[in-house]
Formats: C-alpha cells, structure tokens, sequence
C-alpha cells in the first residue's frame, strides 16, 4: 500500500523559502507511468494545485506561482520535494503531496499525504 | 485561467436522499474533470475522474456526467458517511478547483 508522508518547517517568516519533503513508503517514486505532485489549501479555503512532476522529471506548474516553485525528484531517498520562494501570509496553508498511480493526468490524485501546516507570520 | 463554480455551496439532506452537486467551467474542458471528497481535518479523497469515471474502491451510489463546461455529482441515496465538502477540479488546461459544497445534515 503506497503512503505519503510530508515533512516541512510548520513556521516560517515572511521573505523565506519554504521547503518540503514527501517521503514515499510502499513503492518506489522512479515506477513509470506515476505524476507527484504538490496542492495546497489555505486554512477554510479552495484547493490549489501547486505542481507535478512525471517520473522522468518533466514537470508542470500553476503559472500563478510559476516563477517560485520548484519541484524535484530523488530517486535515491524515495523523496520528492517543494521549494516556494519568497513566502508571504498568502502562502499559510495545509500542504498535501499525492500521487496517481494510474495514467489518468498530470494533475489528478488518487493517492494523498495527510497534509502539513505551513504558516507564515513575522 | 479556467474558473469552476460549483453550486449550491451548502446542501442540507437527509440520509437517503438522492443529491446532485453543479460544476460549471468559464470555458469548454471536455471531460477533464474529477470530484473529490473531503472531511474535516482530512485529505482529499478523489471519487470521480475524466467526467464520469468512478475510482476504484469507490461506492456506486456516486456518479459524475457532464461534458464541455456543465458537469454533475450525484449521489443516489445518501449514507451518513457522506456528509462532507465536495469539490470539482479541472485538468484541461493546467488545474483548478471549484470553491466547493458543504453536504450538511438537514
């Protein structure tokens, strides 16, 4: 059974670059054919996804946050990983990692984490 | 971007009800839509993908129909384990979400 684990900072400060890990268990993060990806919900909000990486490295992302995330892959700990520049209020959300383990898109999740608090505040 | 408005935002039942849910895109996306249900405190839990593609291990009682910018999530006969938020979410170009619907108890 594939699970999903985040692990971040909890608190961070406005300006900072929030950094995360998903550690994958129950299968491995190279298997073909599996997009990983990122989405986030601030506190009584809408979902938003983040980005998502194919297994190859190909990745996509909201153009909304474009030019400040980044999403990569490492095969060697079974971990992908968020990094989101330049933090404001704005990006204080639960964060969720997932995955799809069957081709049905880039950005459609069958499988979740259980999701991280992030918050920002000076 | 692609906005999805889904309606009604909260929805009172009953157990046993038959309910259908609205998502309505601000442009055509084919069947590139999947719904998704979440509880408090909780993960997502995807339900439907491409339209009308139940996800396995996913009760029959839900069913998604819909093409082009008006789909639907009905849920036939209401179990107590269905109240929660329900949301829509396109993947035609890059992904949004709708703002959500709140199945409460009548």
């Amino acid at each position: 059974q594939l699970q999903l684990q985040e692990s971040g900072p909890g608190l961070m400060k406005p300006s900072e670059t929030l950094s995360l890990t998903c550690t994958v268990s129950g299968g491995s993060i190279s298997s073909s054919n599996y997009y990983w990806g990122w989405i986030r919900q601030p506190p009584g909000k809408v979902l938003e996804w983040i980005g998502s990486i194919y297994y190859s490295g190909s990745t996509y992302h909201n153009p909304s946050l474009k030019s400040r995330v980044t999403i990569s892959v490492d095969t060697s700990k079974n971990q992908f990983s968020l990094k989101l520049s330049s933090v404001t209020a704005a990006d204080t959300a639960v964060y969720y990692c997932a995955c799809n383990l069957k081709p049905i898109g880039a950005m459609v999740f069958d499988h979740w984490g259980q999701g991280t608090l992030v918050t920002v505040s000076s | 971007d692609i906005q999805m408005t889904q309606s009604p935002s909260t929805l009172p039942a009953s157990v046993g009800d038959r309910v259908t849910i609205t998502c309505r895109a601000s442009q055509s996306i084919s069947t590139w839509l999947a719904w998704y249900q979440q509880k408090p405190g909780k993960a997502p839990e995807l339900l439907i993908y491409k339209a009308s593609s139940l996800e396995s291990g996913v009760p029959s009682r839900f069913s998604g129909s819909g093409s082009g910018t008006e789909f639907t999530l009905t849920i036939s006969s209401l179990q107590p384990d269905d109240f929660a938020t329900y949301y829509c979410q396109q993947y035609n170009i890059y992904s949004t979400f709708g703002q959500g619907t709140k199945l409460e108890i009548k």
